[in-house]
C-alpha cells in the first residue's frame, strides 16, 4: 500500500522556538495533504488541508500564522509550529491522498515543548 | 468539529470473542471509513463503505452502514491480542475532508 513518512518522529524544543515537521508521500503523488493534531486519548482534529502549489485551507480556530504549512511538491508538505509554547505539545499527524477517497496516514510526530 | 460519536469509549474482551463498535454521525456523507491506531502511532486504514452500501467485509472485519439512522458498526470476529488498539470512524462529506469520531479503545485479553 501507499506509504507516508513523517520526520522527525519526535521532537523536544524550548518554548519560543519554531519546529518544522515534514510529511512525504513515498510512492505516490499526493494531490492533497492534511495535517491533524491529536491530544492524548483524544481523537484527531483536522488543522488544515493543503494542495500542491496553493495556500493551505485552515480549519476554524487554527491560527495560520502560528501553524505555517507549505506544500512545495506533490510528495512533500511541511508544518512549522512557530514560537511554540507548552500548550502546542501534541501528536501531529499528516495524511496524503492521490485521487481516491483513501487517505494514507504518516506515523505521526510527537512534539513536546518545554 | 467532531461529528462522530463512538460507543463504547472503551471495550475489553477475551481473545477469541467478537468485538462490536458503533459510530454515529450527524450530517450527510459520501462515505464512512474505519481506522485503527496503535498507541502512539499513525492510523491504519481498515475499510471504506460508501453511502449507497449497507454492508462490507474484509477478512475478520464486517462494517455496516445505516444512513437512515446515521450510524455504522464495526465488527471484529475471533479477536486476537494484536487487535488491541483504538478504532476510529471517520466520515467524508462533499468537501472531501475526514471528520473523526472520538474512538473506541479496544483491549483484547489473552
Amino acid at each position: 500500500g501507499a506509504v507516508v513518512s513523517q520526520h522527525p518522529s519526535w521532537v523536544i524544543c524550548k518554548s519560543g522556538t519554531s519546529v518544522k515537521i515534514e510529511c512525504r508521500s513515498l510512492d505516490f503523488q499526493a494531490t492533497t495533504m492534511f495535517w491533524y493534531r491529536q491530544f492524548p486519548k483524544q481523537s484527531l482534529m483536522l488543522m488544515a488541508t493543503s494542495n500542491e502549489g496553493s495556500k493551505a485551507t485552515y480549519e476554524q480556530g487554527v491560527e495560520k500564522d502560528k501553524f505555517l504549512i507549505n506544500h512545495a511538491s506533490l510528495t512533500l508538505s511541511t508544518l512549522t509550529v512557530t514560537s511554540a509554547h507548552p500548550e502546542d505539545s501534541s501528536f501531529y499527524i499528516c495524511s496524503a491522498r492521490e485521487t481516491s477517497s483513501t487517505q494514507y496516514f504518516g506515523p505521526g510526530t510527537r512534539l513536546t515543548v518545554l | 468539529s467532531q461529528q462522530g460519536e463512538e460507543d463504547p469509549q472503551a471495550l475489553s474482551i477475551q481473545e477469541g470473542e467478537n468485538a462490536t463498535m458503533n459510530c454515529s454521525y450527524k450530517t450527510s456523507i459520501n462515505n464512512l471509513q474505519w481506522y485503527r491506531q496503535n498507541s502512539g502511532r499513525g492510523l491504519v486504514h481498515l475499510i471504506l463503505i460508501r453511502s449507497n452500501e449497507r454492508e462490507k467485509h474484509s477478512g475478520r472485519l464486517r462494517v455496516t452502514l445505516d444512513t437512515s439512522k446515521k450510524s455504522s458498526s464495526l465488527l471484529i470476529t475471533a479477536s486476537r491480542a494484536a487487535d488491541t488498539a483504538s478504532y476510529f470512524c471517520a466520515t467524508e462529506n462533499g468537501a472531501q475532508k475526514l471528520v473523526f469520531g472520538q474512538g473506541t479503545r479496544l483491549t483484547i485479553n489473552p
